[in-house]
């Protein structure tokens, strides 16, 4: 089955820990994105990779670090830096076709602070 | 201006009612607009999309209208039906940088009574 693999579903980590998402994909994307969701936020961007070895900030990019060393993995690190890390973290895929970005999510990793 | 405003937060219908969702932008140089459908504890999923190009979009009980010139697009879930019930996002996809990059809405919970 073709997709995008979130793991863990559940994460908890210690105050001043880092944590790695992983996020996996075989649906051939050459773009990957991380986000975040809070109650009532919406999705906001963290990171985004459109090509192997280059990535972009988004939005909330602070405390947070990515890498993009293959095609198919987009692994996000949650650093001690990051003040509110509570959240659930999804990650996407998309073809890169102008005008048609249709993303495909993960089933997402809800990370709880402990 | 790379925001999308979407309205209103929650929506309670009953069902076989319409459930009507409303989202608004600034920036002229969104150049598609997908709706996306996220049930508790899960990645969003693409629901329907629709170019600028287009006045408005059916597939089945869902419908987009967009009116360019208000900078407006909206959501419409005829017959809603319990099933339906989940938290809707609008967005809109941006060229930036040569990669396209998806804005989303805060998203609305929708509640479909039996």
């Amino acid at each position: 089955d073709g997709g995008i693999t979130q793991s863990p579903k559940y994460l908890f980590r210690k105050e001043g820990q880092n944590v790695t998402l992983s996020c996996e994909q075989n649906l051939n994307h050459d773009a990957m994105y991380w986000y975040r969701q809070d109650p009532g936020q919406g999705l906001r961007l963290i990171y985004y990779s459109q090509i192997v070895n280059d990535f972009q900030k988004g939005d909330i990019a602070e405390g947070y670090s990515v890498s993009r060393e293959k095609k198919e993995s987009f692994p996000l690190t949650v650093t001690s830096a990051q003040k509110n890390p509570t959240a659930f973290y999804l990650c996407a895929s998309s073809r890169m076709d102008s005008g048609n970005t249709e993303a495909f999510f993960g089933q997402g990793t809800r990370l709880t602070v402990v | 201006q790379q925001q999308v405003k979407q309205s209103p937060q929650s929506l309670i219908v009953q069902k076989g009612g319409i459930s009507i969702i409303n989202c608004a932008y600034e920036n002229t140089a969104f150049d598609y607009f997908p709706w996306y459908q996220q049930f508790p504890g899960k990645g969003p999923a693409l629901l329907i999309a629709i170019r600028p190009d287009v006045s408005e979009k059916k597939e089945g009980r869902f419908t987009i209208s967009f009116n360019k010139s208000a900078k407006q697009f909206s959501l419409h879930i005829m017959d809603s039906q319990p099933g339906d019930s989940a938290t809707y996002f609008c967005a809109a996809s941006i060229q930036q940088g040569g990669s396209e990059k998806l804005v989303f809405g805060k998203g609305t919970k929708l509640t479909v009574n039996p």
